[in-house]
């Protein structure tokens, strides 16, 4: 059965250390894939997307994320983090081909600590 | 930037009512789509719309639901009678194109149902 997993429900960081989500799938073919974040009472804002390519994408708010075929993982990072980067991050995938329903993980809580 | 726009933010009804979730999508997208999200669980995918008619649907999506384009720029999503279990924030997006095209999220609107 296709699948997205993120293995941290949260994660604590300390300002200007480093990051990164985790993020693998489960799909017949190597699907479209995404991260978005979503503040407290805001909608899902997305931050990078790969299709095909390098498989280093970078994203707005200085993320990155690198898709890894022989792992099925697309891990998020960012290299310094800061306070306002607390929020919830959702990994989610898109199949090929028909359909455009994206299939989303459960989500990492990050928190950000002085 | 452009965005997607959902009214209400917050919606209180009775079980056994009907609800008319609103949504405006950006003006120069051809594909809408609706999720949604119960509290602590993952974002789902409801049903996506293109062309005036429902391009695909999850087993969520049962005739309890419903969807239409009722002019050039709303989106609607219609419960008709609602269960207790309909309680969640339930999130429009919008794309230009299906497939690989990245998905833009509204805020979302909290669904309470008492």
């Amino acid at each position: 059965a296709q699948s997205v997993t993120q293995p941290d429900i949260h994660i604590t960081v300390s300002e200007g250390a480093s990051l990164e989500l985790r993020c693998n799938y489960s799909y017949g073919a190597t699907p479209y894939l995404f991260w978005y974040v979503q503040s407290p009472g805001q909608g899902l804002q997305l931050l990078l997307k790969y299709f095909s390519g390098d498989t280093l994408v970078q994203g707005i708010k200085g993320f990155e994320a690198e898709f890894k075929r022989s792992q099925s993982s697309f891990n998020l990072r960012k290299p310094s983090v800061h306070w306002s980067d607390a929020a919830e991050y959702f990994c989610a995938v898109g199949p090929r081909g028909s359909g455009y329903a994206l299939n989303f993980g459960k989500g990492t809580s990050l928190l950000v600590t002085p | 930037e452009p965005e997607v726009t959902q009214t209400p933010s917050h919606q209180v009804t009775q079980m056994g009512q009907e609800v008319i979730l609103r949504c405006v999508p950006i003006s120069n997208h051809l594909y809408f789509y609706w999720y949604r999200q119960i509290l602590g669980q993952k974002v789902e995918f409801l049903v996506s719309f293109y062309n005036n008619e429902i391009s695909e649907k999850s087993e969520i999506f049962d005739d309890q639901f419903s969807v239409e384009r009722p002019d050039g720029s709303n989106f609607t999503l219609k419960i008709r009678s609602t269960k207790l279990e309909d309680s969640a924030m339930y999130f429009c997006a919008s794309s230009k194109r299906g497939g690989n095209q990245p998905q833009h999220f509204g805020d979302g609107t909290r669904l309470s149902i008492l």
